[in-house]
């Protein structure tokens, strides 16, 4: 079975502080997908970042950056110079493909308050 | 603008009513699902309907039925609900899994169902 942790439940960091977010999964799968969603308070959740389990390299998109080690099945997410804008419940997904729809198991979420 | 629309965005309902929930997108997208979020559990993913066939039902009680008529709504109909059985509920759809690259679901906003 698939699992997905997210320890952190609740982060609060200062304006313009680094922050990461950790995000550990377990699957079986050889070939899988994770992703990471940004839920603001509207309820909506926000697709970040896809990663297929082929694709160790990190990526960097603006002030977000993310950090896929297989060896340790973690996927960790890094927001710099954070800003209040990016208070939202984050959520670190794993996906597997179930012909022609996704079978997602999500996180617990991890609640990021960034104070001005 | 989110892509997925669901109505209402708020239900209140006794134990004894019964209610539907509205999802409707017109992104082109084949599979259709429901979910349930409640506090400081995952999403449940409760059912997938892919090209409006159900593909998935997760142990849902019966007291809740979703009905998918084609690809662009989804609905939940709801019945003789208990309280534990508020929560934000979200719907999601995606296209068809292209393999290595599945694309991220698009959720709608929620409706934030409480029952008394």
């Amino acid at each position: 079975a698939q699992k997905v942790t997210q320890a952190q439940t609740e982060i609060s960091v200062v304006e313009k502080e680094d922050v990461t977010l950790d995000c550990v999964y377990e699957t079986r799968d050889t070939t899988y997908y994770l992703f990471w969603y940004k839920q603001p308070p509207s309820g909506e959740l926000v697709f970040l970042i896809r990663r297929n389990s082929f694709d160790e390299q990190n990526e960097i998109s603006g002030r977000y950056s993310w950090n896929f080690q297989k060896s340790t099945s973690s996927f960790n997410f890094t927001i710099t110079a954070s800003q209040v804008v990016d208070s939202a419940v984050y959520f670190c997904a794993l996906s597997e493909d179930s012909g022609g729809y996704q079978k997602v198991t999500f996180g617990t979420g991890t609640k990021l308050q960034v104070i001005p | 603008e989110t892509g997925v629309t669901q109505t209402p965005r708020h239900l209140v309902m006794g134990m004894t009513n019964k209610k539907s929930l509205k999802c409707e997108q017109h992104l082109g997208h084949n599979a259709m699902y429901w979910y349930k979020q409640s506090a400081k559990k995952p999403l449940e993913l409760m059912f997938v309907y892919n090209f409006k066939e159900q593909t998935e039902n997760n142990s849902v009680p019966s007291r809740f039925s979703p009905e998918c008529p084609n690809s662009s709504h989804l609905f939940l109909h709801l019945h003789t609900l208990q309280p534990e059985d508020s929560a934000l509920y979200l719907c999601a759809s995606s296209p068809p899994s292209t393999g290595l690259f599945d694309s991220p679901l698009h959720f709608g906003n929620g409706t934030r169902l409480t029952v008394t």
